[in-house]
């Protein structure tokens, strides 16, 4: 059984330029959700996708956008990036059963400057 | 809305001695409860997890959490920790609604578990 795993693991960007992070899921696992965790904070929910389809999503602006694809797998999108969008983000996979375990990734460093 | 309160950024502690990581959280409707660990450059692992039945729960490597109604607290506990306990420790909540409230996590600010030798 193949953990979840994150890409890249580190990046650099520029205030204004726009980003995409990608998440695959542990094998059989139908919902993602994503997190951002600031230096120093626990993390803080983005979103969160159940087959395809956006299924809530926390106090983050439309400029943070994703998609769920067949596979499983995932993208974050954020937009006109910010200073403050400087933080590790976290994807977790879970199956949406009675144990509510969700999987976390490892995460991507996304510093913007 | 749901919010979680760790009341120790830090704790420091030797080795083999007890620790006590405390958690309190506030909802208007039922939750289930998280703990997770975070080793430095490493995502989320679950500790331990409480969604009924026993207010006593028992997770892995040792830790165990009680969850207290009354006082709206789920703090984590371990009899005798090891060197490589040290690490950052997360409280975390979840509405026990399903739909568009499954899975979502509320977390803590966390605390740093230092072990000293």
């Amino acid at each position: 059984e193949t953990g979840v795993t994150q890409s890249p693991t580190h990046l650099i960007k520029t205030r204004g330029q726009q980003v995409t992070l990608r998440c695959s899921s542990q094998s059989g696992h139908n919902t993602v959700s994503w997190y951002q965790q600031a230096l120093g904070q626990g993390p803080q929910f983005i979103f969160q996708y159940y087959r395809e389809e956006e299924n809530g999503r926390g106090n983050f602006p439309p400029r943070f956008s994703g998609l769920q694809f067949p596979n499983y797998s995932s993208e974050l999108n954020v937009n006109a990036l910010e200073l403050d969008d400087s933080a590790l983000y976290l994807c977790a996979s879970s199956i949406r059963t009675g144990s509510y375990e969700q999987y976390f990734g490892p995460g991507t460093r996304l510093t913007v400057t | 809305a749901q919010s979680v309160t760790q009341l120790d950024s830090q704790v420091p502690v030797f080795e083999e001695a007890p620790v006590e990581l405390r958690c309190n959280y506030s909802s208007s409707v039922s939750v289930y409860l998280f703990w997770y660990v975070q080793y430095p450059n490493q995502g989320l692992q679950l500790l331990l997890k409480y969604l009924s039945g026993s207010t006593l729960v028992k997770g892995i490597n040792g830790f165990e959490a009680e969850f207290n109604k009354s006082q709206t607290s789920f703090h984590l506990r371990k009899p005798s920790v090891h060197i490589s306990d040290t690490a950052e420790y997360f409280c975390a909540v979840s509405l026990n609604a399903g739909g568009t409230s499954y899975g979502k996590l509320t977390f803590g600010q966390g605390t740093i578990l230092t072990v000293h030798p």
